[in-house]
C-alpha cells in the first residue's frame, strides 16, 4: 500500500522544455490535487479534479495542464517551462471535498535553468 | 477564505507538553479546523481535525475555544521528529472542491 506515490522526484529542465509530473494513488480516492511549494511560502493550489475524467483550476494554473484519465493517475505537465516553475511540487489525495484529510506525495523537485 | 493567524517559530524541549496556538477569528460555524505539518524534504502530513469539540489521536490533541476563534494543537511528549512546520488551516465547507489554504505555518525547533 504505497499511498501516493509522485514521479520522478528531481528533475532539471531547460527554460522552454516540457515536461510531465505523475501522480499515482492507491487509496480509491475521488479527489485529487497539485500544489506548488516555494521557499518560505505556504503550498498554492494548481489544478484539481473531483473525479475521473474532470480537472478544474486553483490559485495558480497559468503554464500548467492537467489529466485525469484514469482515477488513480493525475498528470501536471509543463508545456514550455519557466524559470519561475522552479519550486517543489505536491499531489495530494482526498476521499471527499469536505471533512476529509488530504493524503500528499513526497514531491518532486524541479529546477528550470 | 477565512485566514489564520500563527507564530511563525516556536522552541520546546524534548518530552515536554507543546501548545501550539491558532486564531481564526473570522471562522464561520461550518469551517473545520485542520492541522498539518511538513517535515524537511517531505510533503505535509495530516495531524488532527475537528469542528466544535476537542479531539484526541495518537499524534496530538486538538482544543477549540468554546467561541472557536481559537484553537490550540498539543503535543503531548514532544521528540526530536517532531521537529516540523505544522499548519493550522480551516476548511470552508462549500469553498473550492475540498482546498485548503496553507500558510506560512509555525515552524517548531525541539531541544534535546
Amino acid at each position: 500500500n504505497a499511498g501516493v506515490t509522485q514521479t520522478p522526484k528531481f528533475r532539471v529542465l531547460k527554460t522552454g522544455q516540457s515536461m510531465t509530473l505523475l501522480c499515482a494513488q492507491d487509496m480509491n480516492h475521488e479527489y485529487m490535487y497539485w500544489y506548488r511549494q516555494d521557499p518560505g511560502m505556504g503550498l498554492r493550489l494548481i489544478h484539481y479534479s473531483v473525479g475521473e475524467g474532470t480537472t478544474a483550476k486553483g490559485e495558480v494554473p497559468d503554464g500548467y495542464n492537467v489529466s485525469r484519465l484514469k482515477k488513480q493517475n493525475f498528470l501536471l505537465g509543463l508545456e514550455s517551462a519557466a524559470p519561475s516553475q522552479t519550486s517543489v511540487y505536491f499531489c495530494a489525495t482526498s476521499r471527499s471535498s469536505y471533512n476529509s484529510p488530504l493524503h500528499f506525495g513526497n514531491g518532486t523537485r524541479l529546477t528550470v535553468t | 477564505d477565512a485566514k489564520t493567524t500563527q507564530p511563525n517559530s516556536m522552541e520546546s524541549n524534548e518530552e515536554e507538553p507543546v501548545h501550539l496556538p491558532c486564531n481564526h477569528s473570522t471562522i464561520s460555524g461550518t469551517d473545520y479546523i485542520h492541522w498539518y505539518r511538513q517535515l524537511p524534504s517531505q510533503g505535509p502530513e495530516y495531524v488532527i481535525h475537528g469542528l466544535t469539540s476537542n479531539v484526541n489521536n495518537r499524534m496530538a490533541s486538538l482544543a477549540i475555544a468554546e467561541d472557536r476563534k481559537s484553537s490550540t494543537l498539543i503535543l503531548h511528549r514532544a521528540t526530536l521528529r517532531d521537529a516540523a512546520v505544522y499548519y493550522c488551516i480551516l476548511e470552508d465547507y462549500g469553498g473550492s472542491q475540498g482546498n485548503l489554504i496553507f500558510g506560512k505555518g509555525t515552524k517548531l525547533s525541539v531541544k534535546p
